[in-house]
């Protein structure tokens, strides 16, 4: 069964620093990863995610992720988080393309 | 340009009281989901419709149903809803199988059940 695990469900990080967000899949075959942001009350918005091809993915909002294969990862991270930043941030897999399962998510909290 | 429409935003039913939730897309996707996600928890996969072909998950509870009368439409029926079924009901749709993949979801729909 395909899933995922991300580690931290609360970060803090000051306004300006590094965001790292952990994900971790469990997978007999690389699947397909996405990391999504959730605001209060709304829907799931895409940031990146990986198929195939260029294991660094660049998303929107400055965000990119690296699929490492070896370490069964695919971390998020943005060099200097902005105070819109803070949201719900869920790390997903797809083992085929139609049908995504979430992990249990990180809250980003930035700090001014 | 809304893609995936749910409505209503916010839903208030009755304890036992059947209620539907709806969900349209403009995107002319093969698949239409639902998840059902609890506070502060990861959202949950309920099921889903691959064009007509319904597909449940093994431990969705049978009170939930779904329909796909066509493309753009997607509706979750709960048959008789509990306290434990207050939770935020969201619904999106893929392409289907292939590297284009990734889920649009639309705004959402809160239920509580008095």
């Amino acid at each position: 069964a395909q899933s995922v695990t991300q580690l931290g469900s609360h970060v803090s990080v000051s306004e300006g620093a590094l965001v790292l967000l952990r994900c971790n899949y469990s997978s007999s075959v690389p699947p397909y990863l996405f990391w999504y942001v959730q605001y209060p009350n709304q829907g799931l918005q895409l940031l990146l995610k990986y198929t195939t091809g260029a294991t660094l993915v660049k998303g929107i909002n400055g965000f990119e992720a690296e699929f490492k294969k070896s370490e069964t990862s695919f971390h998020l991270t943005k060099p200097s988080a902005h105070m819109s930043d803070a949201a719900e941030y869920f790390c997903a897999v797809s083992p085929t393309g139609n049908q995504f399962y979430f992990g249990t998510g990180t809250s980003l909290t930035v700090i001014p | 340009d809304a893609m995936v429409i749910q409505n209503p935003r916010y839903q208030v039913t009755q304890f036992g009281k059947p209620v539907t939730l709806s969900c349209s897309q403009t995107l002319n996707h093969n698949v239409m989901y639902w998840y059902q996600q609890k506070s502060s928890q990861a959202p949950k996969l309920l099921f889903h419709y691959y064009d007509k072909d319904f597909n449940n998950e093994a431990d969705t509870p049978d009170n939930f149903q779904s329909r796909r009368p066509n493309t753009s439409f997607c509706f979750l029926d709960i048959r008789s809803p509990g306290l434990g079924d207050a939770a935020m009901y969201l619904c999106a749709t893929s392409r289907g199988t292939g590297r284009m993949t990734e889920a649009f979801f639309g705004q959402g729909t809160r239920l509580t059940v008095v």
